[in-house]
């Protein structure tokens, strides 16, 4: 079973709409656990990373929230526009090589 | 604006070829990782080095994999022989570790290549 489960698979909202993207975690405790933008064809570039003592962190309209007694933590973007349509990937990292990643949601933003 | 950048950044090659897959980390990082990423299993860490010296390299196939850094400006991973299984995106980061003053642990961001994307035949 992945340790690490994202939803939904795949999202789509008009531009300007605020949207929210889950990661639920069965990794327990962890060091940190981050949330990745990945644009089509390209490496995934860090957005947010939080430790396991951290409830929220914020990267200009991403906001990440963690929950460590529910082992949920959630992306919101706020006024989504179009450079937002990507790929969003939630790790949880036990250490630097011990990591668990979730297999993404496909955000596409529409005018 | 730094980056990490890697070469090539497509490659088609047949079953059995030798691929050799380069990254040059960003200047002053400590660490470098080697990613493979497919529709099927998303990322996986295959190497991880520190400081030049390779502290995990369990993800990888090891009967044809291997990945070296022979200096603080280049790394690389190399498939022998390689197999259409082996067909993904082959992404290599690299990251500065150190320790958090708030946190109080060891903090890491790491910075993704653009990715060598693979095709074997």
């Amino acid at each position: 079973k992945n340790q690490v489960e994202q939803s939904p698979q795949s999202l789509i909202i008009l531009e300007g709409k605020n949207c929210t993207l889950q990661c639920n975690y069965t990794v327990s405790p962890f060091s940190n656990l981050r949330w990745y933008k990945q644009d089509t064809g390209r490496g995934p570039v860090s957005l947010t990373i939080m430790t396991f003592s951290e409830n929220t962190k914020s990267n200009g309209r991403y906001t990440a929230t963690l929950d460590a007694d529910t082992k949920q933590s959630s992306l919101h973007i706020t006024a989504s526009q179009l450079s937002d349509s990507a790929s969003y990937i939630c790790v949880v990292s036990l250490s630097a090589n011990n990591l668990f990643f979730g297999t993404g949601t496909r955000l596409t933003v529409i005018p | 604006d730094a980056r990490v950048t890697q070469t090539p950044r497509h490659k088609v090659t047949e079953m059995g070829q030798e691929v050799t897959m380069r990254c040059q980390p960003i200047l002053g990082h400590n660490t470098v990782f080697w990613y493979r990423q497919t529709m099927m299993q998303g990322l996986e860490l295959l190497a991880y080095f520190r400081n030049r010296a390779p502290l995990d390299d369990s993800g990888m196939p090891k009967d044809r994999f291997s990945a070296e850094m022979p200096d603080a400006t280049l790394a690389t991973l190399k498939i022998q022989p390689s197999e259409p299984r082996d067909s993904a995106v082959y992404f290599c980061a690299s990251g500065l570790e150190r320790l958090g003053r708030i946190s109080g642990g060891w903090e890491e961001t790491q910075y993704f290549g653009p990715g060598t994307r693979l095709l074997v035949l």
